[in-house]
C-alpha cells in the first residue's frame, strides 16, 4: 500500500448530484494532482497543486472544482456532471512540482455518472 | 503545444521473448523521462526513469534509452514473463509541466 489514498473507491451519481473526492498523502510531499483515466485519453492530467497553490488548469470543465487546504489533503468537488465524465479519478503527489521525481498515484475512485 | 507520442498502443509478444515501446517528445526542454506500469484494476506506479544527462539506464530486465537529438526514448523489456502484461505509461517532464503519453497494453503470450 502506497502513502497516498483516495475515498470513496467507487462512486455512482446522478447528473444533478454534488459530491466531493477525497485524496490524502502521508509522504510530506509538496505538489498534488488529479488525473482523469477513461479508455478515450488513458491518463490525462485535470489538476495540480503545488505548496497548496493551484499551478495548472488543464481546460477542465467548471462542473470539476479542486481544493487544496494542506499539503496533504486534495478535493475535488463534482457538481452536474455528464455522463461522459464517468471514468477513473487518480490523485498523486510527488516530492516536489514534476522534475525528476516520482509521482505516487492513489487507487483512484471509480466515478459513474447515470 | 507539447505533446507525447507513444508507440504501438498494443503489443502481443511470446513469453521469453522481448518487448520495446517507443515515446518521441516534442519539447526540448523536457528533462525526466519515468515510465510507469499499470496493472489491471492497480495504481500506476514507476518502473524506471531517465535523466537528460544520460543516454540508457538499466534495472534487471527493464531498460530504457534515450535519445535527445532525436528527441525520443524507448522501454525495452527482456524475457518478458506472464507479470509483465500491464499497460505502460511514458512521460515527458520538465520543471513544471508534465505529459504523458497515450498508454501501451502490452500482453505476454503463452
Amino acid at each position: 500500500e502506497t502513502g497516498v489514498t483516495q475515498t470513496p473507491r467507487h462512486l455512482v451519481m446522478g447528473m444533478t448530484n454534488k459530491k466531493s473526492l477525497k485524496c490524502e498523502q502521508h509522504l510530506g510531499h509538496n505538489a498534488m494532482y488529479w488525473y482523469k483515466q477513461s479508455a478515450k485519453k488513458p491518463l490525462e492530467l485535470m489538476f495540480v497543486y503545488s505548496l497548496e497553490e493551484r499551478v495548472e488548469n488543464n481546460s477542465v470543465p467548471s462542473r470539476f472544482s479542486p481544493e487544496c487546504p494542506n499539503s496533504s489533503h486534495l478535493f475535488l468537488h463534482l457538481h452536474t456532471l455528464q455522463p461522459e465524465d464517468s471514468a477513473l479519478y487518480l490523485c498523486a503527489s510527488s516530492q516536489v512540482l514534476a522534475g525528476p521525481y516520482e509521482q505516487y498515484f492513489g487507487p483512484g475512485t471509480r466515478l459513474t455518472v447515470t | 503545444g507539447e505533446n507525447v507520442e507513444q508507440h504501438p498502443s498494443t503489443l502481443s509478444v511470446q513469453e521469453g521473448d522481448s518487448a520495446v515501446i517507443k515515446c518521441t517528445y516534442s519539447d526540448s526542454a523536457s528533462n525526466y523521462f519515468p515510465w510507469y506500469k499499470q496493472e489491471l484494476g492497480k495504481r500506476p506506479q514507476l518502473i524506471i526513469d531517465i535523466r537528460s544527462n544520460v543516454g540508457e539506464k538499466k534495472d534487471q530486465r527493464i531498460a530504457v534509452t534515450l535519445n535527445k537529438t532525436a528527441k525520443h526514448f524507448s522501454l525495452h523489456i527482456t524475457e518478458t514473463q506472464p507479470e509483465d502484461s500491464a499497460v505502460y505509461f511514458c512521460a515527458a517532464i520538465r520543471d513544471d509541466k508534465i505529459i504523458f503519453g497515450k498508454g501501451t497494453r502490452l500482453h505476454i503470450l503463452p
